[in-house]
């Protein structure tokens, strides 16, 4: 059974309109991760959430925002898409924010590939 | 600054017969590194990973991956290969402790297998 799910699969949006990726998990993980994926790239973190408390990584772009409602569902808000942010957007779950990956795994959702028009 | 490189875009292999993916990884420390596999239209999933230990490591659907410190790589084996492998392969690398677990992807191979 999928642990970390992402709707839609694909969304298509028109330039400039807002759109909201959704993830849910079961695992019950303090964390979730949103990755930007473009075409053969290396999945690009975007932001994380820990519990409620939200980091933003330097070089993500106002234009992306995240809302955390509650454990298990994390947003991902486009406030007015481009064409240069068509792409997969990966979430990610972890159990805990550890000094050691060892016994921390991240576990992604299948992605919501976003179209601009 | 930590990083991967990956420097087969894209690789064709016959089936049955033997593989391996080149990752080679930058960073000033002890690092964790993961090798994930992505098939069409699907997520990440991790096939396996070294922390310490033994250098070569097991991975599930028979693959592994050897660590070699002296040369910075990392690289993913499979002796014989089988048409569900073809699917995209990331190699990637994180700290080995520090309060943020930020791990860094290659750009990933794609695997083709031919029959």
């Amino acid at each position: 059974d999928a642990m970390v799910i992402q709707n839609p699969r694909y969304q298509v949006t028109q330039f400039g309109k807002p759109v909201t990726l959704s993830c849910s998990q079961t695992l019950n993980h303090n964390v979730m991760y949103w990755y930007q994926q473009k075409s053969s790239q290396a999945p690009k973190l975007l932001f994380h959430y820990y519990d409620k408390d939200f980091n933003n990584e330097a070089d993500t772009p106002d234009n992306f925002q995240s809302r955390r409602p509650n454990t298990s569902f994390c947003f991902l808000d486009i406030r007015s898409p481009g064409l240069g942010d068509a792409a997969m957007y990966l979430c990610a779950t972890s159990r805990e924010l550890e000094t050691s990956l060892a016994k921390n795994i991240q576990y992604f959702g299948a992605g919501t590939r976003l179209s601009v028009l | 600054a930590q990083s991967v490189t990956q420097p087969d875009i894209h690789i064709t292999v016959s089936e049955g017969a033997s593989l391996e993916l080149r990752c080679n990884y930058s960073y000033g420390a002890t690092p964790y590194l993961f090798w994930y596999v992505q098939s069409p239209g699907q997520g990440l999933q991790l096939l396996l990973k070294y922390f310490s230990g033994d250098t070569l490591v097991q991975g599930i659907k028979g693959f592994e991956a050897e660590f070699k410190r002296s040369q910075s790589s990392f690289n993913l084996r499979k002796p014989s290969v089988h048409w569900s492998d073809a699917a995209e392969y990331f190699c990637a690398v994180g700290p080995y402790s520090g309060g943020y677990q930020k791990v860094t992807f290659g750009i990933g191979t794609k695997l083709q297998v031919i029959p």
